[in-house]
């Protein structure tokens, strides 16, 4: 089946800093590409969606600025945390799309000090 | 406001016993998708229904699509304590980048 990966699956960093992460589909070229954040026991919530190429679509509320999105090819997609605080710290997931299906990554479980 | 309604949102129940879990909307989606995650993982997809009215069967879960493709439910019959986990509804609109519409999120939990 089609596998998607994220790295790091975990980091900690001090306020201030950046963070990127990093999203691949293995065995498969995405189409799109998704990024969602998660708080403890709710449901995923839509950050953006990318497509190779071109710029990042945000959802409403998410700062650009903040959450950068490179989708440099049809299997890599990063999203970088800039000048990250502790109310950054969350669980992002990535999905990527082909033929309008989902594969969900692992997560990366962010934590800012 | 959340496009899809996902009820209840925890549930806690002993090992054997059934239960519903419900989604809901005023739209009409193309598909819908049910998930389940683990802590600390990402979301695994359990089942998709397409069809209006479309009754899926996974072991002990089954699946319904509504016929207006508005809703859907997903039934365990005889929980087991392996069957705790976040259980999320999604729905495909039918947009061209496949954005899935998330409901809130079932947290069950089943003691042994």
């Amino acid at each position: 089946g089609a596998v998607v990966s994220q790295h790091p699956s975990w980091v900690i960093c001090k306020s201030g800093t950046s963070v990127k992460i990093e999203c691949r589909s293995l065995d498969f070229q995405a189409t799109t590409m998704f990024w969602y954040r998660q708080f403890p026991k709710q449901s995923l919530m839509l950050m953006a969606t990318s497509n190779e190429g071109s710029k990042a679509t945000y959802e409403q509320g998410v700062e650009k600025d903040k959450f950068l999105i490179n989708h440099a090819s049809l299997t890599l997609s990063t999203l970088t945390v800039t000048s990250a605080h502790p109310e950054d710290s969350s669980f992002y997931i990535c999905s990527a799309s082909i033929y309008n299906e989902q594969f969900f990554g692992p997560g990366t479980r962010l934590t800012v000090l | 406001t959340q496009l899809l309604e996902q009820s209840p949102q925890f549930l806690s129940i002993q090992e054997g016993e059934n239960l519903t879990v419900y989604c809901n909307s005023s739209s009409v989606f193309s598909s819908l998708q049910w998930y389940r995650q683990e802590p600390g993982e990402g979301p695994v997809l359990l089942v998709t229904v397409v069809t209006g009215g479309e009754v899926k069967k996974l072991k002990r879960l089954t699946f319904q699509f509504g016929d207006a493709r508005k809703d859907s439910s997903l039934h365990i019959t005889a929980a087991q304590p392996g069957d705790t986990g976040l259980y999320l509804c999604a729905g495909d609109r039918g947009s061209t980048l496949g954005r899935l519409y998330f409901g809130r999120g079932t947290q069950l939990t089943v003691w042994p």
